[in-house]
């Protein structure tokens, strides 16, 4: 397809166990970030990356967390450990260029942690 | 980081009315974007404004952008039950790292 993919849609885990979700961006978009959005509440940042360009990881809200981007294309976002307050829905956006550019926003990954 | 504080957390109008959701920025705005998300759903990019005192309308849809106070409005006429959903307000800062407010639930009431 066209758009912002990732798998899986949901995920169900037991506390403790690591999880990896997978997001493949808009072939050519050269920025990609990643969200967390709890029930009823906005977009939380998690990390962005642009390019070649370090990525900005200022959002991760723990060494629990990492993220990597290969090949400038598909992503994988790690929880390891998981708690159950990581359960929420993680989203990935692409957008062709970083900054004043519109995001591609994925269907997301609901992350239910038991 | 960008703040990005949006007013009001919730609003509930009557079929007809108009309304305006406001998102304030804590920082210079290179970028500021409308989404809509209906519960359960993905986000809907409405519009994207980059100039100070920039306007943009989609259907009944219209959001400014005030670059000097830091502030983007988006109003919406003859309100329908279509339009109900979270209202979420994206901006850049110059590195191109994207953040978003909390969102506004509009309740259109038939």
């Amino acid at each position: 397809g066209a758009g912002v993919s990732q798998s899986p849609s949901n995920k169900v885990t037991e506390k403790g166990k690591d999880v990896e979700l997978r997001c493949d961006p808009i072939s050519g978009h050269t920025a990609l970030y990643w969200y967390r959005q709890s029930l009823g509440q906005g977009l939380e940042f998690l990390i962005y990356f642009q390019g070649n360009s370090a990525p900005d990881k200022s959002g991760l809200p723990s060494d629990r967390f990492s993220a990597e981007r290969t090949g400038g294309s598909v992503s994988t976002l790690t929880i390891q450990r998981t708690q159950q307050e990581d359960s929420a829905v993680y989203l990935c956006a692409s957008s062709f260029q970083g900054g004043r550019a519109e995001k591609f926003f994925g269907p997301g990954t609901r992350l239910t942690v038991l | 980081s960008q703040e990005l504080e949006q007013s009001p957390q919730s609003l509930i109008v009557q079929e007809g009315k108009n309304l305006t959701i406001n998102c304030t920025s804590s920082k210079t705005l290179y970028g500021l974007y409308w989404y809509k998300q209906k519960y359960g759903e993905g986000l809907i990019f409405l519009m994207m404004l980059q100039k100070g005192g920039e306007e943009k309308s989609h259907e009944k849809i219209t959001a400014k952008l005030d670059e000097k106070k830091q502030q983007s409005s988006l109003h919406i006429t003859a309100s329908q039950p279509s339009h109900a959903g979270i209202y979420l307000c994206g901006a850049d800062n110059s590195a191109g790292k994207s953040t978003f407010g909390d969102g506004t639930t509009l309740t259109v009431k038939p």
